[in-house]
C-alpha cells in the first residue's frame, strides 16, 4: 500500500532562517506532488505541484522554493524565512490528474 | 480565478440528525469532486470523491453532484460528536498531464450529543 512520509511534524524558526521540509511517498511510481499551506484560520493554498522529477509549477510568488530530486520525493525550501510564512504545511500526492489525493501529516511551522 | 466557495459555519446538528454541507465552484469545466475532513490540528482524510452528476453513497455519507448547476454537496446521515470537523471541499480541472486541486475554506461542522 502507499504511505506520504513528512517531517519534521512541528518546527520552530527564527526570521531569516533557511527552511527545507521533505516528503517522501512509498508504494507508487510517478506520483504527482503538492505542496500546500494552511493559515491560522484560512483554507488550503496550493504552493507547488510537481508532476515528474525536476518538473515543478508554481501556483504562488513568493519566498519558497520547491524541488523534486527524486521520483517520490518533493522538498519545500527557504532562504530565509519571514513570520507570514508560519502555518501548517501539507504535502500530497496522487497517481494521476483527476484522481484522489492523500496527505502527509504536516509540518507545523512557527517563525518567531 | 479558480473559486471554490462553501460556508464556513459553524453548522451545529444534533446526534442522529442529517448533516448537509454545500459547495459551490466557479470553473464550469472541473472534472472532479471530492470531500475531505479535518480534525482539529490534523491533517486533512479523503471521505468521498465524486466524477459524475447525481449521488454517491459510502455508508453514512453521500456526496450530490449537479454540473450545471456547479453545486457538490456532502450529506451525514446519523451524525455522531466524532464527526464534529472541518469539511473540506475540493475541485480538480485538468488538462494535458496537469491538476490543479482547488479547496475551499472549510464548514465547521458541531454535532452535540
Amino acid at each position: 500500500s502507499q504511505t506520504i512520509h513528512q517531517w519534521p511534524a512541528t518546527l520552530v524558526q527564527p526570521v531569516g532562517s533557511p527552511l527545507s521540509l521533505e516528503c517522501t511517498v512509498e508504494g507508487t511510481s510517478n506520483p504527482n506532488l503538492y505542496w500546500y499551506r494552511q493559515a491560522a484560520g484560512r483554507g488550503l493554498q496550493l504552493l507547488f505541484y510537481s508532476v515528474g522529477i525536476g518538473q515543478i509549477s508554481s501556483e504562488v510568488p513568493q519566498n519558497l522554493s520547491a524541488s523534486r530530486p527524486q521520483d517520490r520525493q518533493f522538498i519545500l525550501s527557504s532562504k530565509k524565512l519571514l513570520l507570514s510564512d508560519s502555518g501548517f504545511y501539507l504535502c500530497a500526492w496522487n497517481t494521476s490528474p483527476g484522481t484522489e489525493a492523500f496527505f502527509g501529516q504536516g509540518t507545523r511551522l512557527t517563525v518567531v | 480565478q479558480k473559486e471554490v466557495e462553501q460556508n464556513s459555519g459553524p453548522l451545529s446538528v444534533p446526534e442522529g440528525a442529517i448533516a448537509s454541507l454545500n459547495c459551490t465552484y466557479s470553473d464550469r469545466v472541473s472534472q472532479s469532486f471530492f470531500w475531505y475532513r479535518q480534525y482539529s490540528g490534523k491533517s486533512p482524510e479523503l471521505i468521498m470523491s465524486i466524477y459524475s452528476n447525481g449521488d454517491k453513497e459510502d455508508g453514512r455519507f453521500t456526496a450530490q453532484l449537479n454540473k450545471a448547476s456547479q453545486y457538490v454537496s456532502l450529506l451525514i446521515r446519523d451524525s455522531q460528536p466524532s464527526d464534529s470537523a472541518t469539511y473540506l471541499c475540493a475541485v480538480m480541472n485538468y488538462g494535458g498531464s496537469q491538476g490543479n486541486l482547488i479547496f475551499g475554506k472549510g464548514t465547521k461542522l458541531s454535532v452535540k450529543p
